[in-house]
């Protein structure tokens, strides 16, 4: 069956840590690939996305994701966090010409001052 | 904001009863997903519109229908809601195409 996988459930950072998140799908056609941001009480926001291209692609706030297609990954990094970083952070990945998105279980991101 | 808009923010009923989410889209997209949240199952597709017709559907119970009206607002129909129903309830737009989705604020659903 087609699955995401969000290894990392919570991660605890100190501030100027560097992050990656790990997001692995399954399914071996064409995907397109988002990470969402939820922060505390508030909706899902667009992070970055991958159609095509360039496998690395940078989002907006220093976030950045590489696409690596031999390892069905797609994983989410920041060079040095910040306290607002906190949040819970998801992979979702469209497959094929579905329009649906599957999501992955999410990781908690804990960033310390 | 995302310019998706949902209503209502907050929804406390009993068991056995039938209520309605309501979603408008971003201005311009045709198309209407509706997502649920919850602590056990994370976050699942329910059902897709797109331009009043229905796409996809996902994980979406018997109990649960939805439809989209000539001017693109869409609505969630849960009846004979049980405790596990207690969720967060998104809806989100895309335009034409593949394209990202945008997210409204929600509707969390408290069932008792």
């Amino acid at each position: 069956a087609q699955s995401v996988s969000q290894h990392n459930h919570h991660v605890i950072l100190s501030e100027a840590a560097s992050l990656e998140l790990g997001c692995n799908y399954s399914y071996g056609g064409t995907v397109n690939l988002f990470w969402y941001v939820q922060y505390p009480g508030q909706h899902l926001q667009l992070l970055l996305k991958y159609f095509s291209g360039d496998p690395l692609v940078k989002g907006i706030k220093g976030f950045e994701a590489e696409f690596i297609k031999s390892k069905f990954s797609f994983n989410l990094r920041k060079p040095s966090v910040q306290w607002s970083d906190t949040a819970e952070y998801f992979c979702a990945v469209r497959m094929d010409s579905s329009y649906k998105l599957i999501f992955g279980s999410g990781t908690r991101l804990l960033v310390r001052p | 904001d995302s310019g998706v808009t949902q209503t209502p923010k907050h929804l406390i009923t009993a068991t056995g009863q039938r209520v309605t989410l309501r979603c408008s889209p971003r201005s311009g997209d045709l198309s209407v997903y509706w997502y649920q949240q919850s602590l056990d199952q994370g976050l699942q597709f329910l059902i897709q519109y797109y331009n009043g017709e229905e796409r996809a559907k996902g994980n979406i119970l018997e109990r649960f229908s939805a439809q989209q009206f000539p001017d693109l607002h869409s609505e969630l129909n849960l009846s004979s809601l049980e405790l596990g129903d207690s969720a967060l309830y998104f809806c989100a737009s895309s335009g034409r195409g593949p394209s990202e989705q945008y997210f409204g604020p929600g509707t969390r659903l408290t069932v008792t």
